[in-house]
């Protein structure tokens, strides 16, 4: 296995339009994270999943995000009508079950709202 | 809620001495978990070293090691010998444990570079 992918690694797009973004955990990890960090910033937790269900959604996630993980494979972020201030950098990270488990990170999608 | 503040936005070191970066933290948890996590530039986010509250004994992996100072809510890192492929923004990170939140509280950073 080679570790959390993400697709697309960048995204440019024009303010008002949809983008969906896929992060594909690694294959044994129940848990599935997603973070947007901006330029100089920590990373921000969104949302989280353990298996199918989506468990845990922050105040940031406003109701044009969305996010699925059927099956509890891989998952999908869409952002609908984009603004200039959603561009950042989403990460996914996938974890086994356990408060101690390493969260591994993807490499992220850059996303640029013009 | 916690909070994760890193008040070092910037540090450098020369190679092969010893760096130490701060984090401080506040929860009122008694039981969690402390991350560090490196980011190169351009590449992905990976765990360096990581400590569980209840253990007392600090957190060691190589030329990495953690000061932990739970009464202080303070987690600090100490690079020893650095190298140059230390050089990288490092995040302090907190997460409840497993019956809390599951979500890591991150720190804003701190961008560390690597003299020769």
């Amino acid at each position: 296995d080679t570790g959390v992918s993400q697709d697309p690694r960048h995204k440019i797009t024009k303010r008002g339009q949809n983008v969906t973004f896929r992060c594909d955990p690694i294959s044994e990890h129940n848990r599935l994270y997603w973070y947007r960090q901006t330029l100089g910033q920590g990373p921000e937790f969104l949302t989280y999943f353990q298996n199918e269900a989506q468990l845990e959604k922050s105040r940031l996630l406003s109701d044009r995000f969305s996010a699925e993980r059927p099956k509890g494979s891989f998952s999908t972020l869409e952002i609908q009508r984009t603004e200039q201030g959603d561009s950042a950098m989403y990460l996914c990270a996938s974890s086994v079950a356990g408060g101690r488990s390493e969260q591994f990170f993807g490499p992220g999608t850059r996303l640029t709202v013009l | 809620a916690q909070t994760v503040t890193q008040s070092q936005p910037e540090m450098s070191v020369q190679e092969a001495e010893t760096v130490t970066l701060s984090c401080t933290y506040d929860t009122s948890e008694s039981d969690y978990y402390l991350f560090w996590y490196k980011q190169p530039p351009s590449r992905q986010m990976i765990l360096v070293i990581r400590q569980e509250a209840y253990k007392q004994q600090n957190a060691t992996e190589n030329r990495f090691s953690v000061n932990f100072q739970k009464a202080a809510k303070s987690f600090s890192l100490k690079i020893s010998d650095s190298q140059l492929g230390d050089a990288a923004m490092y995040f302090c990170a907190y997460k409840a444990p497993d019956q809390g939140a599951q979500k890591l509280v991150f720190g804003q950073g701190t961008r560390l570079t690597i003299n020769p």
